[in-house]
């Protein structure tokens, strides 16, 4: 099975800044590459997904990039609201799987 | 408005059995698979199964098979996972989730989550 590597475990950031999230695959995905934000208490929400491609209702402040084995998820201006665990997971291969999560707290 | 509603909260003893839902609405529950994700307490995101309610098929990621059961009732738009023995490890919030294909296993739509707890 891939193993997906997300980095760094934790990312402070201050309101208004950029973030950028890292994930890397064990062997290629290609394209097919999902990013995921969970807030406590909630279910996860997808954010994107083919790598680069926003989720309904994602707003343009997140964006993805990447292919192969090298992943990143962008906010370009942190919001209150976006302080949340990030997941990337790869649906390339049977069994699809996540990496273990970034958390982006307050700094 | 799609939506996918779990059944409650859960506390059993180590060795019992248990059976969860996900009932689908909102969707044609038979034209998506639906998945099962478990996060134990503090921990990450990790598929367990996938299942296609048209025609019941199935399919475990390797860590979960022989472990859990995963069905469906088309017949009232409802999924299920089920234990027949469960363990102190089994211990963990339990997700469901639309997939839109086999070829796409992503989660565009959650539901609210499980939470099963195994103490004696």
């Amino acid at each position: 099975e891939i193993v997906m590597t997300q980095s760094p475990a934790t990312l402070s950031v201050s309101p208004g800044e950029r973030a950028t999230l890292s994930c890397r695959a064990s062997q290629s995905v290609s394209s097919n590459l999902a990013w995921y934000q969970q807030k406590p208490g909630q279910a996860p929400r997808l954010l994107i997904y083919g790598a680069s491609t926003r989720a309904t209702g994602i707003p343009a402040r997140f964006s993805g990039s990447g292919s192969g084995t090298e992943f990143t998820l962008t906010i370009s201006s942190l919001q209150s609201e976006d302080f949340a665990v990030y997941y990337c997971q790869q649906y390339n291969n049977w069994p699809p799987m996540f990496g273990q999560g970034t958390k982006v707290e307050i700094k | 408005e799609v939506q996918l509603v779990q059944s409650g909260a859960e506390v059993k003893k180590p060795g019992e059995s248990l059976k969860i839902s996900c009932k689908g609405s909102g969707y044609s529950f038979t034209s998506y698979w639906i998945g099962w994700v478990r996060q134990m307490p503090g921990k990450g995101l990790e598929w367990m199964g996938i299942i296609y309610p048209g025609d019941s098929d199935t399919r475990y990621s390797p860590s979960f098979q022989g472990q859990v059961t995963i069905s469906a009732d088309k017949s009232i738009s409802t999924a299920y996972l089920q234990w027949s023995s469960l363990k102190a490890s089994d211990t963990a919030m339990y997700y469901c989730a639309r997939v839109p294909d086999t070829a796409m296993v992503i989660v565009d739509y959650w539901g609210q989550g499980t939470l099963v707890t195994v103490s004696s």
